[in-house]
């Protein structure tokens, strides 16, 4: 079965430091990637996604992501975290197909981002 | 923000009795998804739609149906509360292109007491 690690379940840092999120799927085949953000009380919202080309994203936000198939990462990563980006990030894999079609999202576990100022 | 309603948005229900959420979208999506979001176990699958009346089940499906009537509407009911369904929940949308993500309602906070 497909699944999505995330390997820090909690990250502290202080503002303008440097954010890198680990995620790593287990899926053999042709995946789409996925990084959603939710902030306190709210619903999730896409940051950035990979489908195909560039294994470098760019997102909203000053976000990116790289996709590396050899070590099936999407490690998701910012120069300088503000105090705004405090919140929980999750990685998302796509299923291939289910019955009917369609995407199943995959989640990751999430990682509580606290940035303190 | 695309067009997904969810209702109601928080709900307190006792042990033992029914409880339907509904999903209410205006995008049109093929795909309708109910999630459940639990700490330390991110967002898990109940059921997907993949058209009226065209069901299936997620990975946690025990002590959940859902229907679909409309393309507009997707209902998720918990036909017998259980302490153990306090979740937030989420449904989701996506259209019929693989490659396109899937959107988010704002979620339905449910205590079960």
């Amino acid at each position: 079965a497909q699944s999505v690690s995330q390997h820090n379940h909690h990250v502290i840092l202080s503002e303008a430091a440097s954010l890198e999120l680990g995620c790593n799927y287990s899926y053999g085949g042709t995946v789409n990637l996925f990084w959603y953000v939710q902030y306190p009380g709210q619903h999730l919202q896409l940051l950035l996604k990979y489908f195909s080309g560039d294994p470098l994203v760019k997102g909203i936000k000053g976000f990116e992501a790289e996709f590396i198939k050899s070590k099936f990462s999407f490690n998701l990563r910012k120069p300088s975290v503000q105090w705004s980006d405090t919140a929980e990030y999750f990685c998302a894999v796509t299923h291939v197909i289910l019955t009917g079609g369609g995407n199943k999202l995959t989640f990751g576990t999430g990682t509580q981002l606290k940035v303190e100022l | 923000d695309a067009g997904i309603t969810q209702s109601p948005r928080h709900k307190v229900t006792e042990t033992g009795t029914p409880v339907t959420l509904r999903c209410h979208q205006t995008e049109n999506h093929r795909y309708m998804y109910w999630y459940r979001q639990d700490p330390g176990h991110g967002l898990r699958l109940i059921h997907y739609s993949y058209g009226v009346k065209d069901t299936d089940k997620g990975e946690v499906s025990d002590g959940y149906s859902v229907s679909r009537s409309k393309t507009e509407d997707f209902l998720l009911t918990l036909e017998s509360a259980t302490s153990s369904q306090t979740s937030v929940y989420f449904c989701a949308i996506s259209g019929t292109d693989l490659n396109t993500e899937a959107f988010f309602g704002q979620g339905t906070r449910l205590t079960v007491v």
